[in-house]
């Protein structure tokens, strides 16, 4: 009964992949959200999607492409990958733009 | 756009002792400020929030006030025990029609010293 649920937990690629991570919410909530935390731990949004659209995209690199096939589920496509997208990439929903966000377990990416 | 700057970055207390953690934003119109605590390895999760129209909230050991005029918000945490070690951030709300955008301050360490 996980609330938001994100897979993998972890990964591991060489540069120049293409990989994804996947996200579910099974609250009935209509905003979903990806951030990215740097190994500071510093925590950056990157895109929004309320209701199935895309409502905030932030300055990131267009290798990244968010897709939300149902409001339930939210996921992360990078193409191409650099070091520097080495981090933890955590999804989170919420009910409405306003309200309590909810965190993912987070996935660990890691770059070679 | 919205500036969410937080300090201490570290803080170290005995246990039983309080902890005081301070957050401002440049936003005017920011209206929510969420607070979230990060175990090791584990996700954030909201500890407390508090919206514009409230000046202080408390849960337990937990409080938040709130200064829209100087556009500050701090969490306090009274009895500190080791299980609150943790990074704590705040987050302010990026202003009208930000569709819950949140701008997170950078996180303060807390480490609880038995």
């Amino acid at each position: 009964d996980t609330a938001v649920s994100q897979t993998p937990k972890y990964l591991v690629t060489q540069m120049g992949n293409d990989k994804s991570i996947k996200c579910e919410q099974n609250l009935g909530h209509d905003t979903m959200y990806w951030y990215k935390q740097d190994s500071k731990k510093f925590l950056k949004i990157m895109f929004s999607y309320n209701n199935k659209e895309l409502i905030i995209n932030e300055t990131v690199p267009n290798r990244f492409s968010p897709k939300s096939p149902d409001k339930a589920h939210l996921n992360l496509h990078i193409n191409s990958l650099e070091l520097g997208d080495s981090a933890v990439y955590f999804c989170a929903s919420s009910l409405s733009e306003i309200s309590t966000q909810y965190f993912g377990p987070g996935t660990r990416l890691t770059v070679l | 756009g919205e500036n969410v700057e937080q300090h201490p970055s570290t803080l170290s207390v005995q246990e039983g002792d309080s902890a005081v953690i301070k957050c401002t934003y440049s936003d005017s119109a920011s209206n929510y400020f969420p607070w979230y605590k990060q175990e090791l390895g584990k996700r954030p999760q909201l500890i407390i929030d508090i919206r514009s129209n409230v000046g202080e909230k408390k849960d337990q050991r937990i409080a938040v006030t709130l200064n829209k005029t100087a556009k500050h918000f701090s969490l306090h945490i009274t009895e500190t025990q080791p299980e609150d070690s943790a990074v704590y951030f705040c987050a302010a709300s990026m202003g009208t029609d930000s569709w819950g955008k949140l701008q997170f301050g950078a996180g303060t360490q807390v480490v609880v010293t038995p």
